[in-house]
Parts: C-alpha cells; sequence; structure tokens
C-alpha cells in the first residue's frame, strides 16, 4: 500500500513565524504536489516536483517555497506565516508517466495562523 | 485551458437510493483522464475511479460507475444503493496529456449526506 504521511494533523501558528510542512512517501514515487484546500474552492496546487532537487510553481505559489532534497521527502515552507495562509494542506505523490496512475494523498494538515 | 465545473454545492439523498453527482469539463486536448476523490470528515482524499478519454466503455468500481459524455464533455459520478458512510466531499478531477505533466486539476466539490 502506497502511504503518504504528513509531519501534523493539526497546527497553530503565529503570524510572522516560518513554519515548515514536512511530507514523506514510501513507493518511490517521482512526482510530489502540495495543494491547499479551501471552502468553496477546492484543492488548488501550491508546488510540484518532478525529481529531487526539481520544483515548479503551481497555480497559487506566492507566500511559498518548498524542498525536495531526498525523493521520499517534499517541504512546504511558508516563510513568513500570514492569517490568509490559514488552511488544510495537502500533500500528494504519483508515480508518473501512467495515464490512469492516481496521486496518492496524505491526511492533511490543518493550519491556523493567529 | 482545462476547467472542471461542479455545480452541486450540496446533496441530501435518503439511504439506499441512487446519487449523481455532476462534473463538467473543459479542454483541448484529446488525450486526458477524470477522475473521481471521496473526501470522508477525517480529511483525506480516497480515490474512486478513473476515465482515460479513449476508453470505450463507462468506467465503474462497485457501486461507483462513471457516466461519461464525451461529446458533452460530461463525467458524472453514480452511486448505486447509498450507504451512510457515503457522506462525504465529492471531488471530479482532470488531467491532461502524459506528455505535458502529471498534474491534476480539481473542481471545487460535491458535500453529499446521506439521510437514514
Amino acid at each position: 500500500d502506497v502511504k503518504v504521511t504528513q509531519s501534523s494533523r493539526y497546527l497553530v501558528k503565529r503570524t510572522g513565524e516560518k513554519v515548515f510542512l514536512e511530507c514523506v512517501q514510501d513507493m518511490d514515487h517521482e512526482n510530489m504536489f502540495w495543494y491547499r484546500q479551501d471552502p468553496g474552492l477546492g484543492l488548488r496546487l501550491i508546488y510540484f516536483s518532478y525529481d529531487v532537487k526539481m520544483k515548479e510553481k503551481g497555480d497559487i505559489p506566492e507566500g511559498y517555497s518548498v524542498s525536495r532534497e531526498k525523493k521520499e521527502r517534499f517541504s512546504l515552507i511558508l516563510e513568513s506565516a500570514s492569517t490568509n495562509q490559514t488552511s488544510m494542506y495537502l500533500c500528494a505523490s504519483s508515480r508518473g508517466g501512467v495515464a490512469r496512475d492516481t496521486q496518492y494523498f496524505g491526511p492533511g494538515t490543518r493550519l491556523t495562523v493567529l | 485551458a482545462q476547467k472542471i465545473t461542479q455545480t452541486q454545492p450540496g446533496m441530501f439523498v435518503q439511504e439506499k437510493e441512487a446519487v449523481t453527482l455532476d462534473c463538467t469539463y473543459d479542454t483541448s486536448d484529446p488525450s486526458y483522464g477524470l477522475f473521481w476523490y471521496k473526501q470522508p470528515s477525517s480529511g483525506e482524499m480516497i480515490f474512486l475511479i478513473y476515465q482515460g478519454s479513449y476508453d470505450q466503455q463507462n468506467a465503474t468500481e462497485g457501486r461507483y460507475s462513471l457516466n461519461f459524455q464525451k461529446a458533452r464533455k460530461s463525467a458524472n459520478l453514480v452511486i448505486s444503493a447509498s450507504q451512510l458512510g457515503d457522506s462525504a466531499m465529492y471531488f471530479c478531477a482532470m488531467r491532461g496529456p502524459l506528455n505535458r505533466d502529471d498534474k491534476i486539476i480539481f473542481g471545487k466539490g460535491t458535500r453529499l449526506h446521506i439521510l437514514p
């Protein structure tokens, strides 16, 4: 079974803090993704990565950065957290190259920025 | 540009009835894939079913089937004999041609409530 884990289920931070969200997958997947989910907006892609040290911006990268130093780990960084970054953050991974291959999701991190 | 539209923000259905969740999409690519995911209150996204644009038959997975109408760009999810455990958020999603990238775009979701 594919397993995608995220470092925290719930996180509370203060405005201006640097926040790290960690994601680890155990299936040697090439691709990893970070989404944020807000009510009424669905899932929106923040960043994705096709390989170690490779990253590409998604639809809403502003205020975020990412790091992928090892294949199994993809980190999302909020350099200076703001209240409008309060959201549910979902990490996903996929093998890539197979049309019907789904993305596998972690359990999500619900981040509150005060 | 690709787009996914789910027009039903919420639905209430009696247990054991069939449910149809609507999804329309827009793309100019001839090759694409369509997905449905379920998200229970626990938050984890669960893959339900996949339909490829060149698949000749509608996809089925247990109680889930996908009513794929290519000319109308419609990919509705049908859940037969609904159960209380089907109460969740449901997302329709689309991936473009594989030679481009592996990104998936999501609709805004439909919240399904199954009534006892």
